[in-house]
């Protein structure tokens, strides 16, 4: 089945204790993205990857990392989080860079930073 | 740079009965695709329908249809038959090609609540 698949989907941490989440995709897309949902702003960019090595920031990439090493994976790095980066995170990706290829979401990961 | 906008934080509508849900963006590329999401209470992001800008015939998805204005800057959304399961969040988005960024940029949403 083709799917975009994050880990873990709930976590609670402390301010300042690093923590990744995991983005895999299974569908060899070579666009993928990562997106937080806050009330009222609809989804926010944080950082996207055309391909391999190859990763660039999006409109919110202050706090976070990225990387992508191989074409299926694309975690997100919250090297000392806070407590503004408490949101709903996304993983996306589609075929391409193309404007008419649709973007497949993850399920979400519920990231909460007391 | 793009923005969406989208005016309505909340909708309720009767079962069996259409909505409209408005759309409006500002880009300067001349190519762009534009996008509906819905993203029910469990949280997942559901792609529902896509309209280039090109297209010179609106999307229809089943019970949803794009309505594209292109000259207006809309791309409203029409659901028609309403459903109890159609009770959702609801983002426009839209992605260019402009300079080295292809994101999807999106709307606040609009809650949509189908009434029995």
């Amino acid at each position: 089945e083709a799917q975009v698949t994050q880990n873990p989907r709930y976590l609670i941490t402390v301010t300042g204790k690093k923590l990744t989440v995991t983005c895999s995709q299974n569908m060899n897309h070579e666009y993928m993205s990562w997106y937080r949902q806050d009330p009222g702003l609809g989804l926010r960019q944080i950082y996207y990857s055309m391909n391999v090595e190859v990763t660039d920031k999006g409109d919110v990439p202050e706090g976070y990392k990225v990387s992508r090493k191989e074409k299926r994976n694309f975690p997100l790095i919250l090297e000392s989080p806070s407590p503004n980066q408490t949101s709903l995170y996304f993983c996306a990706s589609s075929l391409d860079r193309r404007s008419n290829q649709p973007q497949h979401f993850g399920d979400g990961t519920r990231l909460s930073i007391l | 740079a793009q923005k969406i906008t989208q005016t309505q934080p909340g909708m309720f509508v009767q079962e069996k009965e259409a909505v409209t849900l408005d759309c409006t963006y500002d880009t300067s590329d001349q190519s762009y695709g534009l996008f509906w999401y819905k993203q029910p209470s469990s949280g997942e992001m559901i792609f529902l329908i896509y309209q280039g800008s090109y297209d010179e015939q609106n999307a229809t998805e089943g019970r949803y249809s794009l309505n594209f204005q292109k000259a207006r800057k809309s791309a409203n959304l029409v659901i028609s038959a309403s459903q109890l399961g159609d009770s959702a969040m609801y983002f426009c988005a839209m992605r260019g090609i402009g300079s080295n960024d292809y994101k999807l940029s999106f709307g606040a949403g609009t809650t949509v609540t189908v009434r029995a």
